[in-house]
């Protein structure tokens, strides 16, 4: 596909397990960026990659939160110990760095709910 | 703090009626860009301006970067039903080793009501 994909696009978890959440960005693009995004909220920046870089962790909440990428390709974001407040709407974006206008292409979402 | 302050947070208009919405900081971002976002979906880039003063027009809408480049507004004319959504502002400052950083604001949720 043309754009950047995310899995699953909805997931309920009882409180304390694990969760983890895929992103696909697009083919070509080296900068990928993981949100969050509360109801009603603005979003939320948790984590950036760009090439073979150290990530950018500088939003990530709390050590219960990682994410890996593989080279240029998928990401993978994983909560720990999941809480309730952990529950919202996780956005996945990737862009073509280098580009003075920094455009950012967003996934449709992960609906996390921790019950 | 919130860094990007956009306002109104909601707003519900009548079909064909003009509408602004702001996007104000205290601090100077490298470039500014318009998303929308529908409900169950990712935002969708609507435009980028980088130069203080820009002005850039997509039909009905259109968008302007402050001469700081601190703030923008984005003017709609004649507001359609297809324009409900959530827009979002996001200023992109450099955070050093090559990464840029974008800062999203709150959103303003726009309804318009045929």
């Amino acid at each position: 596909g043309a754009g950047v994909s995310q899995s699953p696009s909805n997931k309920v978890t009882e409180k304390g397990k694990d969760v983890e959440l895929r992103c696909d960005p697009i083919s070509g693009h080296t900068a990928l960026y993981w949100y969050r995004q509360r109801l009603g909220q603005g979003l939320e920046f948790l984590i950036y990659f760009q090439g073979n870089s150290a990530p950018d962790k500088s939003g990530l909440p709390s050590d219960r939160f990682s994410a890996e990428r593989t080279g240029e390709s998928v990401s993978t974001l994983t909560i720990q110990r999941t809480q309730q407040e952990d529950s919202a709407v996780y956005l996945c974006a990737s862009s073509l760095v280098g580009r003075s206008n920094y455009e950012q292409y967003f996934g449709p979402g992960t609906r996390l709910t921790v019950t | 703090t919130q860094l990007l302050e956009q306002s109104p947070q909601f707003l519900s208009i009548q079909e064909g009626e003009n509408l602004t919405v702001y996007c104000n900081s205290s601090s100077v971002f490298s470039s500014l860009q318009w998303y929308r976002q529908e409900p169950g979906e990712g935002p969708v880039l609507l435009v980028t301006v980088v130069t203080g003063g820009e002005v850039k027009k997509l039909k009905r809408l259109t968008f302007q970067f402050g001469d700081a480049r601190k703030d923008s507004s984005l003017h709609i004319t004649a507001a359609q039903p297809g324009d409900t959504g959530l827009y979002l502002c996001a200023g992109a400052r450099y955070s050093g080793a090559g990464s840029y950083q974008l800062t999203f604001g709150k959103g303003t949720k726009l309804s318009v009501i045929p």
